[in-house]
């Protein structure tokens, strides 16, 4: 089990340009979720997969966040035209399956810095 | 809607002592989970009680117990025989298992700080 891997760890970045960000699941976990964590605040539920499918995504924050899991194992989150507001922590987690025999594994997350 | 509230922005604790956070939620699921995680600063969130809505019994991990209240939708986390190593942010999350989501809603946090 070699956890939960989020890259980059920081990315700075000017006000407008895109963003990608990279989350490596723990390998047998189907689902993936992302979250969105600013200071002083808890995570805050962005979107999440199932396999490949990506099953809830009315969460996300505005058209300007979009995520994919190509193949059912990595996910990239991506953030178009950033604005000042979009600094972040940006969380992902796994699990097997859902619930509470399923707990979900958290990655060290991708900090976002908006100049 | 479902709401998750920490009341304590911040805690303090000596070492070897007890300290209890408060959580309290709300919710409309009859079916639910709740959590505790812990994220030490700079380092990733790390799930420390799980409990069950339908279970009466409250959990138990080593030096950690929770104080579940579901009528009064209270959560509450002791951590006892405190150590350096607790300190960190606490976030206590609901989990509603009605549909297929599975997401955590989480609390604000908790900042707790071990004396030596």
């Amino acid at each position: 089990d070699t956890g939960v891997s989020q890259n980059p760890r920081h990315k700075i970045t000017k006000r407008g340009q895109n963003v990608t960000f990279r989350c490596d699941p723990i390998s047998e976990h189907n689902r993936l979720y992302w979250y969105r964590q600013t200071l002083g605040q808890g995570p805050e539920f962005l979107t999440y997969f199932q396999n490949e499918a990506q099953l809830e995504k009315s969460r996300l924050l505005s058209d300007r966040f979009s995520a994919e899991r190509p193949k059912g194992s990595f996910s990239t989150l991506e953030i178009q035209r950033t604005e000042q507001g979009d600094s972040a922590m940006y969380l992902c987690a796994s699990s097997l399956g859902g619930g509470l025999s399923a707990p979900q594994h958290f990655g060290d997350g991708t900090r976002l810095s908006i100049l | 809607a479902q709401t998750v509230t920490q009341s304590q922005p911040e805690m303090s604790v000596q070492e070897a002592e007890t300290v209890t956070l408060s959580c309290t939620y709300d919710t409309s699921e009859s079916d639910y989970y709740l959590f505790w995680y812990k994220q030490p600063p700079s380092r990733q969130m790390i799930l420390v009680i799980r409990q069950e809505a339908y279970k009466q019994q409250n959990a138990t991990e080593n030096r950690f117990s929770v104080n579940f209240q579901k009528a009064a939708k209270s959560f509450s986390l002791k951590i006892s025989d405190s150590q350096l190593g607790d300190a960190a942010m606490y976030f206590c999350a609901l989990m509603n298992y009605g549909g297929s989501q599975g997401n955590l809603i989480f609390g604000k946090g908790t900042k707790l700080s071990v004396k030596p």
